[in-house]
């Protein structure tokens, strides 16, 4: 059965830390992974990583795939309180007939304090 | 541009009724979906949709009805509300019918079953 497991699931850390959030996933023909953040309402996009993409930047936040060990990570440096949130991991991969399917994780919540 | 647009926001039913969540996207997706949101349980696909008149049954369909009559709406019907049914709902949306990501979420509907 397909899974994603992240991890930790919660943490709570000062202004200006540095947190990793872990992603590891077994599905069947994967196709890509992504990186969502969920405050109070709906997820919002923040990265996709695919077989020709495994590294993506964007300000403070960074991802990167290993395929090898079937796993991503999350880097946010200088953590702001804006950074709290539920970060949510989902994989893509085949699915019956001619769609895809997306397997999310159950999210790891991150709590900054001032 | 409004994007993923769901109604209501919050509803509270008693069990037995039935209602209809709905879901409407202007960005000309062609794929729509139906997720619940419990807590530990990570994100769960109730139903989905590749295109007006294709609908499909995800992981946890029991209960719920799904249409899709035009590209923009994908209505959820909770036919004989449960309390098991409490739960966050999103409608999340995305341009290609085959592969899903990335997805565009709906703000979220919060119901209650008592």
């Amino acid at each position: 059965e397909d899974k994603v497991v992240q991890s930790p699931l919660s943490l709570v850390v000062h202004e200006g830390d540095t947190v990793t959030l872990n992603c590891s996933y077994e599905v069947t023909n994967f196709r890509s992974l992504l990186w969502y953040k969920q405050e109070k309402k709906a997820p919002t996009f923040l990265f996709m990583l695919t077989s020709s993409g495994i590294e993506k930047k964007s300000g403070r936040l960074s991802s990167i795939l290993d395929k090898k060990e079937l796993s991503s990570i999350l880097n946010i440096t200088a953590t702001q309180t804006g950074d709290s949130a539920i970060y949510l991991c989902a994989v893509e991969a085949e699915g019956r007939g001619a769609t895809n399917k997306l397997i999310f994780g159950t999210g790891t919540l991150l709590a900054v304090q001032p | 541009n409004a994007g993923v647009t769901q109604t209501p926001k919050f509803q509270v039913l008693k069990t037995g009724q039935s209602m209809t969540l709905q879901c409407a996207q202007d960005m000309n997706h062609e794929y729509m979906s139906w997720y619940r949101q419990d807590p530990g349980m990570g994100l769960r696909l109730i139903h989905y949709s590749v295109g007006a008149g294709i609908t499909d049954q995800g992981e946890v369909p029991n209960g719920y009805n799904v249409s899709r009559s035009t590209t923009e709406d994908f209505p959820l019907r909770l036919l004989s509300a449960a309390p098991s049914q409490t739960s966050v709902y999103f409608c999340a949306s995305s341009y290609s019918g085959t592969k899903v990501s990335p997805l565009h979420f709906g703000n979220g509907t919060r119901l209650t079953v008592t």
